[in-house]
């Protein structure tokens, strides 16, 4: 069954230091997500991006984050110089034209130290 | 704009006992409506959903919800919980609205088995 794969699994940082996260969609869909979940609250909406752009995105995903579809397999998600703050679980989600759910990945848990 | 409520934190019980993690939602347009399941250190996990036709879902793991449009809820069950069913479960929803699928979830209630 098709699925939605990010990578590393974990990944630690230092404050201030810009990290990838990477994820590769499921091949066929064309709406592409991140969400983001800070440990022990809830799942929240960062941002979607299709077509190449991006569709919408939350207060939180400010000037420090960026996203792309740099060879049409992966989609990324970039911060540029991390805070202890945004140490979370983060999840890629990937959903098709007329798709009834999004399809998330199982997430990398970005520890800022 | 949608949103979701998950009434219980905190839901303990016995093992072997029925258990009913219970979620609200508003939307200003028809919705899907789901739930996950996380394990502790682990991904989102999908136990179920509803699109469309019969009000009660079956899940994995034993898992049922019932979709009440009246009042808004998709309350999750199961009549016999297990030991190994102690995770946090989150109710989300999701629709097409903007031209993008967006989910929005709860907070969660975490579910702990007591032996």
């Amino acid at each position: 069954e098709p699925e939605v794969t990010q990578t590393p699994s974990h990944q630690v940082t230092q404050m201030g230091q810009e990290v990838i996260l990477r994820c590769v969609p499921i091949s066929n869909h064309l709406y592409f997500y991140w969400y983001r979940q800070i440990l022990g609250q809830k799942v929240e909406f960062l941002v979607s991006f299709y077509n190449n752009e991006i569709s919408e995105k939350s207060e939180i995903f400010d000037d420090q984050f960026s996203v792309e579809r740099p060879d049409g397999s992966n989609f990324t998600l970039k911060i540029r110089s991390t805070k202890l703050e945004d140490s979370a679980m983060y999840f890629c989600a990937s959903s098709g034209r007329g798709d009834t759910e999004a399809f998330f990945g199982q997430g990398t848990r970005l520890t800022v130290v | 704009a949608q949103s979701v409520t998950q009434l219980d934190s905190q839901v303990p019980v016995f093992e072997e006992a029925p258990v009913e993690l219970r979620c609200n939602y508003s939307s200003s347009v028809s919705v899907y409506l789901f739930w996950y399941v996380q394990y502790p250190n682990q991904g989102l996990q999908l136990l179920l959903k509803y699109l469309s036709g019969s009000t009660l879902v079956k899940g994995i793991n034993g898992f049922e919800a019932e979709f009440n449009k009246s009042q808004t809820s998709f309350h999750l069950r199961k009549p016999s919980v297990h030991i190994s069913d102690t995770a946090e479960y989150f109710c989300a929803v999701s629709d097409w609205s903007g031209g993008y699928q967006k989910v929005t979830f709860g907070i969660g209630t975490k579910l702990q088995v007591i032996p």
